[in-house]
């Protein structure tokens, strides 16, 4: 099973900041990761797929990236609204396996 | 319009079985393959297992013993099978369109185990 190691396990931000959040795996998955975005009593939502893909609808202020073992979700200019709990999830190999969320909050 | 909606029991017994339907509509389970992905205050985000739109599966080793996910493409239903529940299976059950970009998801079914 591929371990997804997601750090840190939270963070402390300001409006308008950038912040990056990174996603380890334990092996190769090539591109084959997402980015999940989930608010308090919601489903999670996707952001970023393929690695570096960016969903329709996603602000442009939301960047991936990484190859590999190695992957970054970018926030420029940190919204209220992107207050939240970030996930991770690989899908190269079976199981697929989720990270364990980096929580961004408010300073 | 995408929708996928979870319907559950809410309240199983441990050792009893849980059945979950996910309910779809504005797009066709013969076009893409559905997820199952739980979310547990022990373990976080799992995801379960699938179906192809051909309609084979695939399942976590971690379930696959008791697992089973099957679907009516006539009701545009996906269902969720799992016996020999345990009170570590509390906690909240989605389906999910597509494999990797999973990009519509079900509000959850919310699932309690216990006697």
């Amino acid at each position: 099973e591929t371990v997804m190691t997601q750090s840190p396990t939270s963070m402390s931000t300001s409006i308008g900041e950038r912040v990056t959040l990174n996603c380890k795996a334990s092996q190769s998955v090539g591109i084959n990761v997402d980015w999940y975005q989930q608010t308090p009593g919601q489903s999670p939502k996707l952001l970023i797929y393929g690695a570096s893909n960016r969903h329709t609808g996603v602000p442009d202020r939301f960047t991936g990236s990484g190859f590999g073992r190695d992957f970054t979700l970018t926030i420029s200019n940190v919204e209220a609204e992107d207050l939240a709990v970030y996930y991770c999830l690989q899908y190269g190999s079976i199981p697929y396996t989720f990270g364990a969320g980096t929580k961004l909050e408010l300073k | 319009q995408v929708q996928l909606k979870e319907t559950g029991p809410g309240l199983v017994q441990p050792t009893q079985t849980l059945s979950i339907t996910c309910t779809v509509s504005g797009f066709s389970l013969t076009s893409y393959y559905m997820q199952w992905v739980r979310q547990t205050p022990g373990k976080g985000l799992e995801w379960m297992g699938f179906i192809r739109s051909g309609g084979s599966t695939e399942y976590n080793s971690e379930f696959k013993s008791r697992l089973s996910i099957s679907r009516d493409t006539s009701k545009n239903q996906v269902f969720l099978k799992m016996n020999s529940l345990k009170t570590e299976d509390t906690g909240v059950y989605y389906c999910a369109r597509g494999v990797g970009l999973m990009d519509a998801w079900g509000q959850g079914a919310s699932v309690t185990v216990s006697s």
